[in-house]
């Protein structure tokens, strides 16, 4: 059983890039969330989808980010126009929808430093 | 709104000794209440969990009880080791009829365990 999945687990970027993160969740699993966790704090719920479609984004969201799972499947989050401030671990998670359906389970993360 | 609060850290403890984390939150409604570990550079991983008042979650020695009286999940463990040290987590989830699960955490609690 294969947890999971986040690539790549670091980048390093220059103010202004833009970036991509890759999620695969868990097989079966039909909820996917992606959270930010900056140095010191606990991770902060950014977005949420269910099957393909993203039904809850936080304000924390702003129009530079845009994430999509256009298959159900993988997903990926993107950041236009990276600041300094974007630098942190993003950290993809997936669950059922039914059953230990409120179990969340965390891949390793996707470290961006932007320099 | 939701939230979590974890006692600061760091907690530094010698081996074999006894320890306490604590937690308390706020919630609307009865969430459900977690503990997650983080390992130095790596993802979140699920340690135990409760989804109700007086239930007690457990896993690989450690231990919460879920108290609604006093809002609290206090994680406890025995006999710590080295291999214990990591931050560790307490967050809360709405309740299922809420229509998904978003994770609100605490800060974390660096633990440290000296030989």
């Amino acid at each position: 059983d294969t947890g999971v999945s986040q690539n790549p687990r670091h980048k390093i970027t220059k103010r202004g890039q833009n970036v991509t993160f890759r999620c695969d969740p868990i097989s079966e699993h039909n909820r996917l969330y992606w959270y930010r966790q900056t140095l010191g704090q606990g991770p902060e719920f950014l977005t949420y989808f269910q099957n393909e479609a993203q039904l809850e984004k936080s304000r924390l969201l702003s129009d530079r980010f845009s994430a999509e799972r256009p298959k159900g499947s993988f997903s990926t989050l993107e950041i236009q126009r990276t600041e300094q401030g974007d630098s942190a671990m993003y950290l993809c998670a997936s669950s059922e929808s039914q059953g230990r359906g409120n179990t969340i389970y965390f891949g390793e993360g996707s470290w961006l430093t932007v320099v | 709104g939701d939230s979590v609060t974890q006692m600061e850290g760091p907690v530094t403890l010698s081996e074999e000794a006894f320890l306490t984390i604590n937690c308390t939150y706020t919630a609307t409604g009865y969430p459900s209440l977690f503990w997650y570990v983080q390992y130095p550079g790596e993802g979140l991983q699920l340690l135990l969990k409760a989804t109700k008042a007086d239930d007690k979650g457990s896993n690989k020695g450690f231990e919460a009880t879920y108290r609604k009286e006093t809002t609290s999940f206090h994680l406890e463990k025995g006999s710590v080791q080295v291999s214990d040290s990591a931050v560790y987590f307490c967050a809360l989830s709405g309740p299922k009829n809420t229509g998904f699960q978003k994770l609100v955490f605490g800060t974390g609690t660096r633990l440290l365990v000296s030989p």
